[in-house]
């Protein structure tokens, strides 16, 4: 089975803080994705990466910023977190090669801003 | 742009019975993929159905199947024989593949109560 983990179920963060979501995923995919979701809006996408060291901005990049350093492992970060970055986060995988487009996601990490 | 639209915020079922949940999208692009994705309470979102556009045959798993209307830019779901596990948001997704850039849209989602 596919596992895409993600380091926290639940984040309280103070605002101005530097804060970073990391996922991970056993499957070797080359794509792999950073949504946010809210109630209302669905997922919007972040940022997208293809391989390490790639990365493309989504629907809503402000305020963010991504890292893969390694193929297993995708980094959001939050420079100076707000209050309007409350929300869910959740982590997606995909193979490249295959065209099939399933995505694979993790548990979700729900950011809370104070 | 693609847009994807689910009218239907909420919607219960009573187990046993059928139930539809409606999608529609916008595009000009004639190949693409689309999806429903099912995020239970608190538990990792799964992909429930693919079709790909380029399909007339509309894709059915087990008690899940779809009714894909290409012209219409249509894609419902419709879950048969409910089950309380079916209690669940459902997302409608759309999917295009491009020189190795993959855009996902994702409609705002359907929430499900299946009944006792």
């Amino acid at each position: 089975d596919v596992k895409v983990t993600q380091s926290s179920r639940y984040l309280v963060k103070r605002t101005g803080e530097k804060v970073f979501l990391e996922c991970v995923q056993d499957m070797d995919h080359e794509n792999m994705f950073w949504y946010r979701q809210d109630p209302g809006l669905g997922l919007r996408l972040i940022y997208f990466s293809y391989d390490v060291k790639m990365k493309e901005k989504g629907d809503i990049p402000e305020g963010y910023s991504v890292s893969r350093e390694k193929k297993e492992r995708f980094s959001l970060i939050l420079e100076s977190a707000s209050t309007n970055q409350t929300s869910m986060y959740l982590c997606a995988s995909s193979f490249q090669g295959r065209v099939s487009g399933e995505q694979y996601f993790g548990p979700g990490t729900r950011l809370t801003v104070t | 742009a693609q847009t994807v639209t689910q009218s239907q915020p909420e919607m219960s079922v009573q187990e046993a019975e059928t139930v539809t949940l409606s999608c529609t999208y916008d595009t000009s692009e004639n190949n693409y993929y689309l999806f429903w994705y099912k995020q239970p309470p608190s538990r990792q979102m799964i992909l429930v159905i693919r079709q790909e556009a380029y399909k007339q045959q509309n894709a059915t798993e087990n008690r899940f199947s779809v009714n894909f209307q290409k012209a219409a830019k249509s894609f419902s779901l419709k879950i048969s024989d409910s089950q309380l596990g079916d209690t669940a948001m459902y997302f409608c997704a759309f999917m295009k593949h491009d020189a190795g850039t993959y855009k996902y849209i994702f409609g705002t989602g359907t929430r499900l109560k299946v009944l006792a």
